[in-house]
């Protein structure tokens, strides 16, 4: 079955770093969506990825989607300690019907 | 408007034990899905519906059991209750508008502790 994969799977940065987090998947994607986790909280939605070679932006942080729709990356230019948690991609299949999700990458964000 | 709301928030059980995770929503969503997840760990898929009537099996459904009998309700049956069954459960709604899924809304979770 379809597989999403996500590295790396933690990342430390000194605040005011940049941080980037990839998405891969085993076959090719209808759209890619992208969910923050806080600590303790449930995930939130954060934008979602349809078209070959999309790139997105909300403030500091940059979304790609890649032109085989088979991978896709986030990036956050000059970290926040407001950016800390847990980032998941989310792979919908062609048929639209399932999210699979990645395993996460857990971004920790030093004062 | 709520949106997805699961109930209770915490819960212990002991082994053996069943019991009922709820889980409505109030935005006419047609798919719901239940997921898990374990500690430091991703989302992990236990069963997904795309209607009323309607259920199908995730990743990792065995010990679980789930009914859609209307739109806004999406139970979670755990009928004997295990250790490995500790984690925090998610339900989570989200719509169809032709191929493209829109966004997936999540409740709050249930922390489950079986001990």
């Amino acid at each position: 079955g379809q597989q999403v994969m996500q590295i790396p799977q933690y990342q430390h940065v000194q605040e005011g770093e940049d941080f980037t987090t990839y998405c891969n998947s085993s076959t090719t994607l209808s759209n890619i969506q992208w969910y923050k986790q806080r600590p303790g909280g449930h995930p939130v939605f954060l934008i979602q990825l349809v078209k070959s070679g999309e790139v997105k932006k909300q403030k500091r942080l940059t979304f790609q989607f890649g032109e085989a729709k088979k991978n896709s990356s986030l990036h956050i230019t000059a970290t926040q300690t407001t950016d800390v948690g847990t980032y998941f991609c989310a792979g919908v299949d062609n048929y639209g019907q399932n999210f699979v999700f990645g395993p996460g990458t857990r971004l920790s964000v030093l004062p | 408007n709520a949106g997805v709301t699961q109930t209770p928030k915490f819960r212990i059980l002991k082994i053996g034990q069943s019991m009922t995770l709820q889980c409505t929503q109030d935005m006419n969503h047609n798919y719901m899905y239940w997921y898990r997840q374990d500690p430091g760990m991703g989302l992990k898929l236990i069963y997904y519906s795309v209607g009323a009537g309607i259920t199908d099996k995730g990743e990792v459904p065995n010990g679980y059991n789930v009914s859609r009998s209307t739109t806004e309700d999406f139970p979670l049956r755990l009928e004997l209750a295990a250790p490995s069954q500790t984690s925090v459960y998610f339900c989570a709604s989200s719509y169809l508008q032709g191929p493209v899924n829109t966004e997936a809304f999540f409740g709050q979770g249930t922390r489950l502790t079986v001990v």
